[in-house]
């Protein structure tokens, strides 16, 4: 069964700050792997999504890195902003059977002004 | 492009009432929909997928006779909470897959938040 672990649970920043989200998973057998951003009581919003082949993906502030084989990856958040702050998930689709995506427990970050 | 409707957004009920609650793809064809549930400070736990046209999977651990679900067109399936109690009160988000596509994306809707009083 997959397993999504993410590291820290919480995290405060000053703005202005580079901050690195972890995310392992325990199966490497994934299609892709998806971050998402959750603020209080909302849906999620995408922020990235890494196929299995691919290595990184960037957009503006925001670059996310795949290790497949060790079950690994980052989202690498440049000169975080008050606006940043809200929940990070992590979430992976297998490759085969379910298509549904496996979310780790969130990072809440939480950037200082 | 790929937007997901959720109605209601919030809902109040009373313990032992039914609550229905519908997950839209605006824009495109859904044959599968997939249902979760967040408890506060946690996670989404998948509770079920919804093929339409089919019976819908659920997940270990989760009652297919209290967390109805259909899923009887491309653009719509429901959830309907049976007999509603304080411990199901969460917050409810459901994901469409575009008919078509590879795995490649699955696009989620707002949620609905549950309290049952």
């Amino acid at each position: 069964k997959q397993e999504v672990t993410q590291i820290p649970a919480a995290l405060s920043v000053p703005e202005g700050e580079n901050l690195v989200l972890n995310c392992s998973f325990t199966d490497s057998a994934i299609y892709n792997l998806q971050w998402f951003r959750q603020d209080p009581g909302k849906g999620l919003t995408s922020l990235l999504l890494i196929q299995s082949s691919q290595r990184e993906q960037t957009s503006g502030r925001l670059n996310a890195s795949l290790d497949k084989s060790s079950g690994r990856s980052t989202l690498y958040i440049a000169a975080s902003q008050p606006g940043d702050s809200a929940t990070y998930l992590c979430a992976v689709r297998m490759d085969t059977g379910r298509r549904a995506l496996t979310f780790g427990s969130g990072t809440r970050l939480q950037v200082q002004p | 492009g790929a937007v997901v409707s959720q109605h209601p957004s919030w809902v109040i009920c009373k313990s032992g009432t039914s609550v229905k609650i519908e997950c839209r793809s605006l824009d495109f064809q859904a044959t599968t929909m997939f249902w979760y549930r967040q408890f506060p400070k946690q996670s989404l736990m998948l509770m079920a997928t919804s093929n339409e046209g089919s019976k819908a999977t659920y997940e270990q651990g989760v009652e297919k006779d209290k967390f109805l679900i259909n899923h009887a067109s491309l653009t719509l399936s429901t959830l309907t909470v049976t007999s509603a109690h304080p411990e199901d009160s969460s917050f409810y988000i459901c994901s469409a897959m575009p008919r078509g596509f590879s795995y490649n994306e699955q696009f989620f809707g707002p949620g609905t938040r549950l309290t049952v009083l």
